[in-house]
């Protein structure tokens, strides 16, 4: 299996809803991202998890939750979001920790969501 | 702090032209460039990983090329074909975790 699978691939919320994005990868990889991504602009970093462990977060407001129950899954947890908080959810892996020139990003196909 | 520019921004060319993107970024200090495609509404596809010991890698018509001491980088692509049409987006692999991406350049290949 080499590849991020991302659920839901759309997610329509209101403002005062809890609502959760999934990421899963069954490669081994240890290192998971999620990334936020507006039309026709790069992707722009969220939270880094390695080992489980949060290591990057990026000045994510508190709105957004990342958790990492265990190495294959990597959910965020979305609560009382804005409507600029509409964008392309991301998530990627890659199979090392710190600054190895082998490690690839795989990323998933993305959760589009938006919030009215 | 890391910058990474490309250009130009958007490309029209006729169908089985051979074409150039470029990739620019300001701290050579990166362990790898990493070439993405994305199609609209999609997630990124990797395309090609460079490290930083290496000068170029190759797969199928496409090739790309880093020079780490100039900050360069060019994704070559042979016979374009109509659906190649997409964004091309390169990233850099700085300190840690950190991959920084260019805006990308938009691909439209006409048959």
């Amino acid at each position: 299996d080499t590849e991020v699978t991302q659920t839901p691939k759309h997610l329509v919320m209101g403002m005062t809803n809890k609502k959760s994005l999934k990421c899963e990868q069954h490669m081994g990889h240890r290192a998971m991202y999620w990334y936020k991504q507006k039309a026709k602009k790069p992707p722009e970093l969220m939270f880094v998890y390695s080992y489980e462990k949060l290591s990057i977060n990026e000045s994510v407001p508190s709105r957004f939750s990342p958790e990492c129950p265990n190495s294959s899954l990597l959910n965020l947890h979305l609560h009382a979001l804005q409507p600029e908080d509409s964008a392309l959810y991301l998530c990627a892996s890659s199979q090392g920790t710190g600054s190895s020139g082998a490690n690839v990003l795989t990323f998933g196909a993305g959760s589009r969501l938006t919030v009215l | 702090k890391q910058e990474v520019t490309q250009i130009p921004a958007a490309l029209s060319v006729p169908e089985g032209e051979n074409l150039v993107l470029n990739c620019s970024f300001t701290d050579s200090a990166i362990y790898n460039l990493q070439w993405f495609r994305q199609d609209p509404g999609k997630g990124l596809t990797s395309l090609l990983l460079i490290q930083s010991s290496q000068r170029e890698q190759t797969s199928g018509r496409l090739n790309a090329s880093l020079d780490k001491s100039s900050g360069r980088s060019t994704l070559y692509i042979a016979a374009s074909q109509p659906g190649d049409s997409a964004t091309y987006l390169c990233a850099v692999r700085t300190g840690g975790f950190k991959t920084i991406f260019g805006a990308g350049t938009r691909l439209f290949v006409k048959a």
